[in-house]
């Protein structure tokens, strides 16, 4: 498709299981972003990638959450046992390039914990 | 350090009136400013940007917005409401030096009464 895909759209999983949340960016953009959006909030920045490598991971709540990106396209972010403060929408971005161009967004994954 | 505060979480406006959703900014360089909408369930759509050049800014579904520099502001307006506006309003802001992430404001919920 032309835009952002995330797979799954909604999640659910008992606490402590883990979780694989998948970004299919545009083709050809470079930069890769996960934001987090807890109910009522806006996103927050979770990591950032430039094609394979990880630039920024300075917004990751804990060791526990894990993004990778091999091929410097389809990224997958992964939350190890997961806890009910995971719960939240995450949403993936992508651009050509950084600094001003907007960041064009996914419809999120919808993750609940209980 | 960027941040973003949007006064109102809440604004109702009538079909037909006047728009106005305030964001506020703290950055320390010259930012470049974003308001992104958001409807349920769906990730974030652009309506605007302002980076360099002229401060008032237009945008998608006649919605646009004017950068204040001295008063540290990038409101949003329109100046007259459809039902289809009601949605969530999120400003950003991005360091374009580093460029990296977003920071997002906690969002504007706009009701739109017939």
């Amino acid at each position: 498709g032309a835009g952002v895909s995330q797979s799954p759209r909604y999640k659910v999983a008992k606490r402590g299981q883990d979780v694989a949340l998948r970004c299919d960016p545009i083709s050809g953009h470079v930069s890769l972003f996960w934001y987090q959006q807890a109910l009522g909030q806006g996103p927050e920045f979770l990591t950032y990638f430039q094609n394979e490598a990880q630039l920024d991971k300075s917004g990751l709540p804990s060791d526990r959450f894990f993004a990778e990106r091999p091929e410097g396209s389809v990224s997958t972010l992964k939350i190890q046992r997961t806890q009910q403060e995971d719960s939240a929408v995450y949403l993936c971005a992508s651009s050509t390039d950084i600094g001003n161009q907007p960041q064009h967004f996914g419809d999120g994954t919808r993750l609940s914990i209980l | 350090a960027q941040s973003v505060t949007q006064l109102g979480s809440h604004v109702s406006v009538s079909e037909g009136a006047l728009v106005l959703l305030r964001c506020n900014y703290s950055s320390s360089v010259p930012p470049y400013l974003f308001w992104y909408v958001q409807y349920p369930n769906q990730g974030l759509q652009l309506l605007l940007k302002y980076t360099t050049g002229a401060t008032l800014v237009k945008g998608i579904n006649g919605f646009e917005a004017e950068f204040k520099k001295s008063e540290t502001s990038f409101h949003l307006t329109k100046p007259s409401a459809h039902m289809s506006d009601a949605a969530e309003y999120f400003c950003a802001v991005i360091n374009p030096n580093t460029g990296n992430q977003f920071y997002f404001g906690t969002g504007t919920s706009l009701t739109v009464i017939p």
